[in-house]
């Protein structure tokens, strides 16, 4: 079984839409991580947490909220969902102790129309 | 100033060649440094890291770090047409810093 999941793994949603991603992992890894890939872009960090308490905003976290459930489960929401967040979604995580190397979910595809 | 910056290429190199890929970054206070691979429509996954000045190798993969220059580097040595893909160098600062990527082809 994959350490980092990712449900759903492809969706299409209209304007205005809430939509939730979720991320589970098996790691035991204390830190998580969304991003979104865009094509010339690169990996932008939307979101991150280091422990169940801890909630930070990265480079591009206007238009997103997340919820850490639990120290194995990420939640990235889009409240209203517009075309530019369109994207290849990412959730990761790492553990500090481990060197904060960063292990990845087969990532979400997302089109909003 | 982008906190980390790649040549986007793309990069091609035939079959066996050494591939070179460069990535410099801007914060100082950078401890640790990435290289991914990902392929297309895929997920990153990690090809090796380095902390310290100097060169770190892995079978056909070496990684090379000059904080001074703030500057870090991957060379693939015997480059397959299985590593074509995009590389991403990332460096934790603040935060964890993604670069655009390279593209490289390794041509059969």
């Amino acid at each position: 079984d994959a350490d980092v999941t990712q449900t759903p793994r492809n969706r299409i949603t209209k304007t205005g839409k809430r939509i939730m991603l979720e991320c589970s992992q098996t790691k035991g890894h204390d830190r998580m991580y969304w991003y979104r890939q865009d094509p010339g872009l690169g990996l932008r960090l939307i979101y991150y947490s280091f422990d169940v308490k801890d909630i930070n905003k990265g480079e591009i976290s206007d238009g997103y909220s997340v919820s850490r459930q639990a120290q194995a489960k990420f939640s990235l929401s889009l409240e209203s969902a517009i075309p530019n967040q369109t994207a290849l979604y990412f959730c990761a995580t790492s553990d500090f102790l481990g060197g904060d190397t960063q292990y990845f979910g087969p990532g979400t595809r997302l089109t909003v129309l | 100033q982008k906190e980390v910056e790649q040549n986007s290429g793309p990069l091609s190199v035939p079959e066996g060649a050494i591939a070179s890929l460069n990535c410099t970054y801007s914060d100082r206070g950078s401890q640790s440094f990435f290289w991914y691979r990902q392929y297309s429509g895929k997920s990153p996954e990690l090809i090796m890291f380095i902390y310290s000045n100097g060169d770190k190798e892995d079978g056909r993969f070496t990684a090379q770090l000059n904080k001074a220059s703030q500057y870090v580097s991957l060379l693939i040595r015997d480059s397959q047409p299985s590593d074509s893909a995009t590389y991403l160098c990332a460096v934790t600062g603040n935060q964890f810093y993604f670069g655009t990527g390279t593209s490289l082809t390794v041509i059969p």
